[in-house]
């Protein structure tokens, strides 16, 4: 079946650092990708989504790329804040009224020490 | 526009007994879905609602089971509740047209505790 894989962490950088958490993904068709944040004590936040190969999805300076070659969504920043701490979830998603529910990897927990 | 509410936020029951979860999801949005998360298995998908009929379920025994209300909302209900569903249930909406991706949003989630 699809599955989503990604380091779990903790991931601890101190401010300014450049961020890098890498996703991997197995999947039968062609799904769509997305990065989500879950802050302390709340639910997911969509961060960003790409729909298909070579689709760069970025937001708030986070960005990542759809690489079909390599069955990966690695998600990066350039400069990370002490406000980026958070657990991340990389996820895919068929697209089309069939879908089955997101698939999540089990999260990486980021920690930004200022 | 309102976002995704959950109530209760904070549930806790014992062992052999049901509970029942709601979930109301943003104005417009036909769709719901829920989620488990736990620190053993992660997120996983429970099932989606839509139009009042369940429509994809994930690998949960039947002691999982849910509903959807003309007005969208949904509830979720567990019976003879075991030790490992503690968790937090998530609940997402989304507008859910056919042929195109449609965005889940989150609520901020029901924490369940069985003793």
């Amino acid at each position: 079946g699809d599955s989503v894989t990604q380091m779990e962490g903790p991931v601890t950088l101190s401010e300014e650092a450049f961020l890098t958490i890498n996703c991997t993904y197995t999947a039968t068709g062609y799904p769509s990708l997305f990065w989500y944040v879950q802050y302390p004590g709340e639910g997911l936040q969509l961060l960003l989504k790409a729909t298909k190969a070579d689709d760069k999805g970025s937001n708030k300076g986070f960005e990542a790329t759809y690489r079909k070659e390599t069955t990966s969504f690695h998600l990066e920043k350039g400069s990370v804040q002490v406000s980026d701490s958070a657990v991340y979830f990389c996820a895919l998603l068929y697209s089309g009224g069939g879908a089955d529910g997101l698939t999540f990897g089990k999260g990486t927990h980021l920690i930004i020490q200022p | 526009k309102a976002g995704v509410t959950q109530t209760p936020r904070y549930l806790i029951k014992t062992r052999g007994q049901q509970v029942t979860l709601s979930c109301s999801p943003i104005s417009g949005h036909r769709s719901v879905s829920w989620y488990q998360q736990t620190p053993g298995q992660g997120l996983q998908f429970l099932f989606e609602y839509f139009s009042e009929t369940q429509r994809n379920k994930g690998n949960f025994p039947g002691r999982f089971s849910g509903r959807q209300f003309s007005n969208s909302r949904s509830e979720m209900n567990v019976s003879t509740l075991e030790l490992g569903d503690s968790a937090l249930y998530l609940c997402a909406s989304s507008l859910r047209t056919s042929g195109s991706y449609n965005e889940q949003f989150f609520g901020p989630g029901t924490r369940l505790t069985v003793l």
